[in-house]
């Protein structure tokens, strides 16, 4: 598949909360970017962690990333109703193609 | 325009007829991409233009689908002979000549019926 694979496919938690997503793939990265994207339309840029960097904040999110393992992860903290999309991560091959993870579908419950 | 624009927002063709789709990057932006994204899935990728290079085709399904980009700006995507199972949103997006983040339109939902 020419899709990564994201983990879990759906996430249910209360406000409050962190949320944790997963995402794997199995070529070599330029760079790893995560997106959400509210009912099914548009998808909206969130953060850009690049191949020598290993963590990256911004606001409440944060983004890890290992090489090494070909795996990197979304941490939302402190999640708010709003926060209730679909997040997909995307990773930027050799050719600077854009390849999309499958997305987990997060639900903040308020 | 500020953002990718597409066009139209939604079609619904019957069986059998060609659909063209439409897409107006960021001014400016050298890449452009188009994406498929059947209720619930993932974007599976298209095609992917890059400045004046050829074009990355390797995710059209068939070669009922094709795509240009006239004058490295505007995209068309026409899907010949369609089928239900094309029945998608069509997403496109682009980005500039750092290759950073993309950018996306709101897609077009194509139904086939």
């Amino acid at each position: 598949s020419q899709q990564g694979e994201e983990d879990p496919q759906a996430l249910s938690i209360q406000e409050g909360e962190n949320a944790t997503m997963n995402c794997s793939y199995k070529t070599s990265i330029n760079n790893l970017q995560w997106y959400r994207q509210n009912s099914g339309r548009g998808l909206v840029h969130l953060i850009l962690i690049r191949s020598n960097e290993r963590e990256k904040h911004s606001g409440r999110l944060r983004v890890t990333l290992d090489t090494s393992k070909k795996s990197s992860s979304l941490l939302i903290t402190a999640s708010r109703a709003a926060d209730t999309a679909s997040y997909f991560c995307a990773r930027r091959d050799s050719s600077y193609k854009l390849i999309f993870g499958s997305g987990t579908r997060l639900l903040v419950r308020p | 325009g500020a953002g990718v624009s597409q066009s139209p927002s939604n079609k619904v063709t019957e069986k059998g007829k060609d659909v063209e789709l439409r897409c107006d990057p960021i001014s400016g932006h050298t890449a452009l991409y188009w994406y498929r994204q059947s209720l619930g899935q993932g974007l599976e990728f298209l095609i992917y233009f890059q400045g004046n290079s050829a074009p990355d085709k390797s995710g059209l399904p068939s070669d009922r689908f094709s795509a240009e980009r006239t004058g490295g700006s505007v995209s068309t995507l026409t899907i010949q002979r369609t089928q239900q199972e094309d029945s998608a949103v069509y997403l496109c997006a682009s980005s500039d000549a750092r290759r950073t983040e993309a950018f996306f339109g709101q897609g077009t939902r194509l139904t086939v019926v």
